[in-house]
């Protein structure tokens, strides 16, 4: 089974200019998310899509990330203008969406790492 | 309030060792699903176990065991005689009821092992 697939792995940008980060999900499986994970740190959630609508974005800085998730498939996440402080993994997760008697767990990509300098 | 408290950041042992990392939830649910996930330096989190808040039985696969206590709200991971190749960070996490998609992470622990 194939799994989570994330590009590019890795980017490096000045401040100010804007990145894409791109994510295949695992076939199937109706949620997605975009996480942050800054160094030391855990990963923290930006964004949750249930299909192709968003479940919760409570901690996305809408002033300049946007995420979109086109007919439930893949999904892009955009940041402009980085700022120095979004050098971070940028992780994207999946998982089946069910109920939870479908022992939900997630999958992960590999990450984006994003250096803002 | 942190939901998922892991007060290890880093951890060193030697090579057959045996490791315990912590793990301190909050809620107010009383159903809830607790989660432990691996991250080897490759950068992908991997899944190990999921436990449900019903369900307190503790759990060994392996050299790996987990000890859930309600009492203290703790989910606790135990790696019997550590190998090298278990050198990663490892999280717990913990969603709830009301949102079960939705996963709170601790901050990680760092566990090295040394040969």
């Amino acid at each position: 089974e194939a799994g989570v697939a994330q590009s590019p792995r890795y980017k490096i940008i000045e401040k100010r200019q804007s990145v894409a980060f791109w994510c295949n999900p695992i076939s199937g499986h109706a949620t997605l998310y975009w996480y942050q994970q800054i160094l030391g740190q855990g990963p923290k959630l930006l964004i949750q899509f249930q299909n192709n609508g968003v479940v919760d974005d409570s901690q996305l800085p809408k002033d300049r990330f946007s995420a979109e998730r086109l007919k439930g498939v893949d999904s892009t996440l955009k940041i402009q203008p980085a700022k120095l402080e979004d050098s971070a993994v940028y992780l994207c997760a999946s998982s089946l969406g069910g109920s939870p008697s479908t022992n939900e767990k997630l999958f992960f990509g590999s990450g984006t790492q994003l250096s803002v300098l | 309030a942190q939901k998922v408290t892991q007060a290890q950041t880093e951890i060193s042992v030697v090579e057959k060792e045996d490791v315990t990392l912590d793990c301190v939830y909050e809620t107010r649910d009383t159903t809830y699903y607790l989660f432990w996930y691996k991250q080897p330096p490759s950068g992908e989190l991997v899944f190990l176990i999921r436990r449900n808040s019903f369900d307190e039985q503790n759990e060994i696969s392996g050299r790996y065991s987990w000890n859930f206590q309600k009492s203290t709200s703790s989910f606790n991971f135990t790696i019997t005689a550590s190998q090298v190749v278990d050198s990663a960070v490892y999280f717990c996490a913990l969603s709830e009821e009301d949102n079960f998609n939705k996963f709170y992470f601790g901050s990680g622990t760092k566990l090295n092992v040394k040969p």
